[in-house]
């Protein structure tokens, strides 16, 4: 069985703050996606990274896959109330259909 | 509309009642899930669509029971759940399979009295 573990679990933060999420496991992954979920909605797919090392930039979200493809992290700068939510990582295996792993989740408060 | 609908957003139901839940995409995309989705557990796979033949059936119990009439739509029909079984119960859609990810739907929030 494939885990990935999120870090830290609970993140409450001053807005204007950066923080960083981590998501690590010992599998490898084919690709690595990010989401995120606000209160009574499904998760929202941010980005997908496929490639070692790959680094993308969604406005003030930094996201980047580890060399090895095992590894993942989640920058975020000058943090807005907006970006409360749950950010859940999950990482596929090749051209399965529902073997995406998913991790726990980290819960980021944002106070204005 | 566009993206991932499910009906209803909220449902009650007693433990001997029957009910279903709908989930509709609009995406063209080829495979179609259930998750599970209960406070501080991550996202439980339920049932997995391709093609509209069940490819992964996760040991889910029988009282929930999927039904995937076409690529667009897809239905969990439940009965005499437990209370336990209350939680988000969320659809999703891909297009490759899991590995450029999966658009959601908002969940339906099932509550068993």
């Amino acid at each position: 069985t494939q885990l990935l573990e999120q870090s830290p679990q609970f993140l409450s933060i001053q807005e204007g703050e950066n923080l960083t999420v981590y998501c690590n496991s010992s599998s490898v992954f084919s690709s690595l996606q990010w989401y995120r979920q606000e209160p009574g909605e499904g998760p929202v797919l941010l980005v997908t990274v496929v490639t070692g090392g790959e680094v993308k930039k969604l406005k003030r979200l930094t996201f980047q896959f580890g060399d090895a493809r095992k590894d993942s992290s989640l920058h975020i700068t000058a943090a807005q109330p907006g970006d409360t939510g749950l950010y859940l990582c999950a990482g596929a295996i090749g051209t399965s259909y529902g073997k995406l792993t998913f991790g726990q989740g980290t819960i980021l408060t944002v106070h204005p | 509309e566009t993206g991932v609908t499910q009906t209803p957003r909220h449902l009650v139901m007693g433990m001997t009642n029957k009910k279903s839940l709908k989930c509709e995409q609009h995406l063209g995309h080829n495979a179609m899930y259930w998750y599970k989705q209960s406070a501080k557990k991550p996202l439980e796979l339920m049932f997995v669509y391709s093609l509209e033949e069940r490819v992964e059936n996760n040991s889910v119990p029988s009282r929930f029971s999927p039904e995937c009439p076409n690529s667009s739509h897809l239905f969990l029909h439940l009965h005499t759940l437990q209370p336990e079984d209350s939680a988000l119960y969320l659809c999703a859609s891909s297009q490759e399979a899991d590995y450029y990810g999966y658009t959601f739907g908002s969940g339906t929030r099932l509550t068993v009295v």
